[in-house]
């Protein structure tokens, strides 16, 4: 599976949007990019999925360039419960045995 | 609909002890894995399962161990634990269609806090 390149750490103001980019410049055609994160200690969440087209659900929405080799995940007005560890994740399934996390990008979501 | 339960949340070792960290999920969901999160290094997978019956290994299967007879319970054994085994264990649970193509996202639990002294 390809590895993902993310900012180590950022900051937002709430009610602004977030917006936390990902980097895969070695994404094969069949492979998804997934996003989850993490609030506090908690069990990771999905938040969502692509694999060429935008997407968008009621948590966030995903911008995946046209070479796919970079994608964007925005919230588009952050709020405090929002300060989490966001995971980039490319796969070919969810169930594949190297569902690789990485460290992720840490959004802290300031007043 | 409980969804992915893990217990116990948290449990302290001595060196050498064995335990078993419970993972069941309620969702007839096929697929399953355990993995440790350390401090810095992000989730890393140990063992995955893909229905009952069926284990394989992940990045960091040594000094663990796991069994699936069941499609609701995926139970991780500590044979001998060892400080470097300290972490947070994560289980996770997903649906699978038979022929694989379609899978739901990953459910995970809320985690058990492992101390090994």
């Amino acid at each position: 599976d390809a590895k993902t390149t993310q900012p180590t750490s950022m900051d937002c103001a709430e009610g602004r949007a977030a917006n936390l980019p990902c980097n895969h410049s070695t994404i094969s055609g069949n492979e998804y990019v997934y996003w989850y994160r993490q609030i506090h200690s908690q069990g990771p969440q999905y938040i969502i999925h692509g694999l060429k087209n935008n997407e968008t659900n009621e948590m966030a929405s995903l911008i995946i360039t046209e070479d796919r080799k970079s994608s964007t995940l925005i919230l588009p007005h952050a709020t405090l419960r929002d300060t989490a560890v966001y995971y980039c994740i490319v796969s070919l399934s969810y169930n594949t045995d190297k569902l690789i996390f990485g460290t992720g990008t840490r959004l802290q979501v300031f007043p | 609909n409980a969804g992915v339960t893990q217990t116990p949340k948290f449990q302290v070792l001595k060196t050498g002890q064995s335990m078993t960290l419970q993972c069941a999920q309620d969702m007839n969901h096929e697929y399953m894995s355990w993995y440790r999160q350390d401090p810095g290094m992000g989730l890393r997978l140990i063992h995955y399962s893909v229905g009952a019956g069926i284990t394989d290994q992940g990045e960091v299967p040594n000094g663990y161990n796991v069994s699936r007879s069941t499609t609701e319970d995926f139970p991780l054994r500590l044979l001998s634990a060892a400080p470097s085994q300290t972490s947070v264990y994560f289980c996770a649970s997903s649906y699978s269609d038979w022929t694989g193509m379609f899978n739901s996202p990953l459910h995970f639990g809320n985690g058990t806090r492992l101390t090994v002294t």
